[in-house]
């Protein structure tokens, strides 16, 4: 079985200020791994992925995240947000191989909030 | 290209009724996956299909079924509601393999009176 814990619930920032959500997971094995956002009555958007090769990938509107496999963690990162950035982050993970068809494991979620 | 179109995108039942939700995955996609979100458990998983098998089954009473047509658009039912089955239903597709992302639709929120 695999669990994600978002270490903060909710982050605030000024706008065009440096942000970085947490994510670490914990799996016996392989795993792939999301970022999705949510904004307010929608569905889920993905950000990026991590399904294997380079540990930095980038994904839409100008966020970036890094797999470490040895601390479990998949941290998000934009370095200067926008107001339109505020919504609801979740980190997830999807089992590699084996007989978990298609159930992504969620985080809680982070709440970011951009200030002006 | 069409994303995951969702219906109804609200519902409002009483205790006892039943419900159907319907989504129609992106073109190509052969996997359906469904989620229920609520602000006290998050995101949970309740099953996916793949060409009209079930594949994969989370945590949820046997109220929780589902089917998927050969044209790969998927109906999930709820029976006997219960005022905690108000959610929010995601429903998800994919290409089903190695790990193709899943791709969201808007959602139906569901309300139980």
């Amino acid at each position: 079985a695999q669990s994600v814990t978002q270490l903060d619930s909710q982050v605030p920032v000024f706008e065009e200020a440096p942000v970085e959500l947490r994510c670490n997971y914990s799996s016996s094995v392989s795993v792939y791994l999301f970022w999705y956002v949510q904004y307010p009555n929608q569905g889920l958007q993905l950000l990026l992925k991590y399904l294997s090769g380079s540990t930095l990938v980038k994904g839409i509107n100008g966020f970036e995240a890094e797999f470490n496999k040895s601390q479990t963690s998949f941290h998000l990162r934009k370095p200067s947000v926008h107001i339109s950035d505020t919504a609801e982050y979740f980190c997830a993970v999807l089992q590699a191989g084996g007989t978990s068809y298609g159930k992504l494991t969620f985080g809680q979620g982070t709440i970011l909030t951009v200030h002006p | 290209k069409a994303g995951v179109t969702q219906t109804p995108r609200y519902l409002i039942k009483t205790r006892g009724q039943q419900v159907t939700l319907s989504c129609s995955p992106i073109s190509g996609h052969r996997s359906v996956s469904w989620y229920q979100q609520t602000p006290g458990q998050g995101l949970q998983f309740l099953f996916e299909y793949f060409s009209e098998t079930q594949r994969n089954k989370g945590n949820f009473p046997g109220r929780f079924s589902g089917r998927q047509f050969s044209n790969s658009r998927s109906e999930m039912n709820v029976s006997t509601l219960e005022l905690g089955d108000s959610a929010l239903y995601l429903c998800a597709s994919s290409q089903g393999t190695g790990g193709q992302p899943q791709h969201f639709g808007d959602g139906t929120r569901l309300s139980i009176l």
